[in-house]
């Protein structure tokens, strides 16, 4: 089993700031997928990226895989108050079928 | 209805009871999976349904644990003889096919609390 690491655990900034969060593994991944969580609630499922070097945009979130499909981040430009949660990262080992997560890197905006 | 599922939302227990967690997934979904989250931590895989079968048990981490699913549908997970490091939130979640990077729709969680 691959153990993925997030970086950094915790984060708390103020309304409008940029931040970048990292998702890390010393293994290969066939696809990696980024959620977010809200207390009291289940992940919801934010992207999916499957081919290394892939950017996708969804609004102030940009998400990256790295070239050798170890690693990924996660940037958020212009924080807001709305986007506080637990971000998990999850990769999909060997076109397996199931995804192992990450720890999370729980987001605090601040207004 | 509209997503997943679970009952009950709380549950608290004493110690060596039997709890039986209750998962209802998106109709249609043929692949369900169970994780259990402990307080401020991330997921971790405990078992994964294809159908009605469950290739991949590995995650489960004890014999106290157990699951099954019936009619392509509902599934419970058991956990007997409960001890307090079992205290966590149980989520739930289901996908369309169970296929490489499939969307998985999580229900709010079980928070099971064992004292």
């Amino acid at each position: 089993t691959q153990l993925l690491e997030q970086s950094p655990q915790f984060l708390s900034i103020q309304e409008g700031e940029n931040l970048t969060v990292y998702c890390n593994s010393s293994s290969v991944f066939s696809s990696l997928q980024w959620y977010r969580q809200e207390p009291g609630e289940g992940p919801v499922l934010l992207v999916t990226v499957v081919t290394g070097g892939e950017v996708k945009k969804l609004k102030r979130l940009t998400f990256q895989f790295g070239d050798a499909r170890k690693d990924s981040s996660l940037h958020i430009t212009a924080a807001q108050p709305g986007d506080t949660g637990l971000y998990l990262c999850a990769g999909r080992e060997n076109y397996g079928q199931n995804f192992v997560f990450g720890p999370g890197t729980r987001l605090s905006v601040l207004p | 209805g509209a997503g997943v599922s679970q009952s009950p939302s709380n549950k608290v227990t004493e110690k060596g009871k039997d709890v039986e967690l209750r998962c209802d997934p998106i109709s249609g979904h043929t692949a369900l999976y169970w994780y259990r989250q402990r307080l401020g931590q991330g997921l971790e895989f405990l078992i994964y349904f294809q159908g009605n079968s469950a290739p991949d048990k590995s995650g489960l981490p004890s014999d106290r644990f157990s699951a099954e699913r019936t009619g392509e549908s509902v599934s419970t997970l058991t956990i007997q003889r409960t001890q307090q490091e079992d205290s966590a939130v149980y989520l739930c979640a289901s996908s369309q096919s169970g296929l490489a990077g499939g969307e998985q729709f999580f229900g709010p969680g079980t928070r099971l609390t064992v004292l």
